[in-house]
């Protein structure tokens, strides 16, 4: 099993400031099987990024992602209020998919 | 419109069981794999089973393997996920998701298994 480990697992910044989320795994997965959700309270989760730097349809060009390898990254440039949520990061390179325990972004 | 609805959930006690379904509409329900997604009260997501178009390949968290099924019925654009031998861990949101990138997720949900 793929294990992801998110960092940090809290987050507290202001709007208008810059947020890094990072996603390290296990082991060496292909950027195509990774992607990011946001998900906020009492909602199902919200696809961001595929493949590891590609954004779903309508979602705000602050959000972008990268990375290779083991290391991954979510990053949001200018954080807007309705951004502050739990993001996680999920693989799905092998048939049991598994996700990060999340980062919570918190206003500070 | 991709609409995937959730139902069956309720309260059960430890050992029992429980059927969700997951209706799909609005998209090519046959041509597509699903999952199985929860979520315990304030924590995080955890995969829970995944099934191929055409049901040739079916995969399980060990977390639930030998106690959970899932099937689906193409003629019906629906997804199952059959639940025995329930455990207080096993509480939590139920989300069906399309496969892939997860693009299209239901609302959920909840079981919750108390005595």
């Amino acid at each position: 099993e793929i294990v992801l480990t998110q960092s940090p697992g809290t987050l507290s910044l202001s709007p208008g400031e810059r947020a890094t989320l990072s996603c390290r795994a296990s082991q060496s997965i292909s950027s195509t099987y990774l992607v990011w959700f946001q998900q906020k309270p009492g909602q199902a989760p919200r696809l961001l990024i595929y493949g590891a730097s590609f954004r779903a349809t309508g979602i705000p060009d602050r959000f972008s992602g990268s990375g290779s390898g083991t290391d991954f990254t979510l990053t949001i440039s200018r954080l807007e209020p309705e951004d502050f949520a739990v993001y996680y990061c999920q693989q799905y390179a092998t048939s049991l998919r598994t996700f990060g325990q999340g980062t919570k972004l918190e206003i500070k | 419109e991709v609409q995937l609805v959730e139902s069956g959930g309720g309260l059960v006690k430890p050992g029992g069981s429980l059927r969700l379904s997951c209706a799909a509409s609005g998209f090519t329900f046959s041509f597509s794999t699903m999952d199985w997604v929860r979520q315990a009260p304030g924590k995080g997501l955890e995969w829970v089973s995944s099934i191929t178009s055409r049901s040739s390949n079916i995969y399980y968290a060990d977390s639930v393997r030998g106690r959970f099924t899932i099937s689906r019925d193409n003629a019906k654009n629906s997804l199952y996920l059959q639940m025995n031998s329930l455990r207080v861990e096993d509480t939590a949101v139920y989300y069906c998701a399309r496969g892939g990138v997860y693009l299209d997720w239901g609302q959920g949900t909840l079981v919750t298994v108390s005595s």
